[in-house]
């Protein structure tokens, strides 16, 4: 079964700083998706940034990028020039096969000002 | 299109009630996904629907549990004889299903409360 982990529960991160949540998976498969979605208090969840595992460069929507270590099963999530809407709760997703999609538990990010 | 809908957005219920919520996904999308969601945990996966098929059920899907997506528009989720373990909030998502094009949008979700 596959299985992804965000050892990371709580983050903080000062205003215009750059901060790094972490997340790593479990799969026997090669040919998966990888994403991070945004959640801010009481609103809907929001794609931030995907990664499809067959592609060794690393993805990057503006201010947010990933460092996708394949044989490690790390797909970690830089957010630079932290702003306060970025405070959010943050999820690693993994998917393969065009599957349904397997959630971790999250990691909380307070952006100071 | 304004994205994937959910109603209601809040549903308190007494133990042992039935309860049905509803999820119309963007037109577009073939697939449409239910999910469950509490308090400071991930969203755990319940069913998904290609069209009108239902292709997955998790465990977590119960017998009281029952869903369905009549003629692959719209969705619904009931949930039978209500306990409080029941309370959570109900995530609905749909995606086009393609490779190109991989990744859900998600509603804003249908909060339940069992008293």
């Amino acid at each position: 079964a596959q299985t992804v982990t965000q050892s990371q529960p709580e983050m903080s991160v000062q205003e215009a700083e750059t901060v790094t949540l972490s997340c790593t998976y479990d799969t026997s498969e090669s040919d998966y998706y990888l994403f991070w979605y945004k959640q801010p208090p009481s609103r809907q969840m929001i794609l931030v940034i995907r990664q499809e595992a067959y592609k060794q460069q690393n993805a990057t929507e503006n201010r947010f990028s990933v460092n996708f270590q394949k044989a490690a099963k790390s797909f970690s999530l830089k957010i630079s020039d932290s702003q306060l809407g970025d405070a959010a709760m943050y999820f690693c997703a993994y998917a393969y096969n065009n599957n349904d999609m397997r959630f971790g538990a999250g990691t909380r990010l307070t952006v100071k000002p | 299109d304004t994205g994937v809908s959910q109603d209601p957005r809040h549903k308190i219920t007494k133990r042992g009630q039935n309860v049905t919520f509803r999820c119309d996904p963007i037109s577009e999308h073939n697939r449409l996904y239910w999910y469950r969601q509490t308090l400071g945990q991930g969203p755990e996966f319940l069913t998904y629907f290609q069209n009108e098929a239902q292709l997955e059920k998790s465990r977590l899907l119960s017998d009281r549990f029952s869903a369905e997506r009549p003629k692959g528009s719209f969705s619904t989720l009931e949930i039978q004889r209500t306990e409080q373990g029941d309370s959570a909030m109900y995530l609905c998502a749909s995606s086009a299903g393609d490779r190109d094009n991989y990744g859900y949008t998600f509603g804003s979700g249908t909060r339940l409360t069992v008293v």
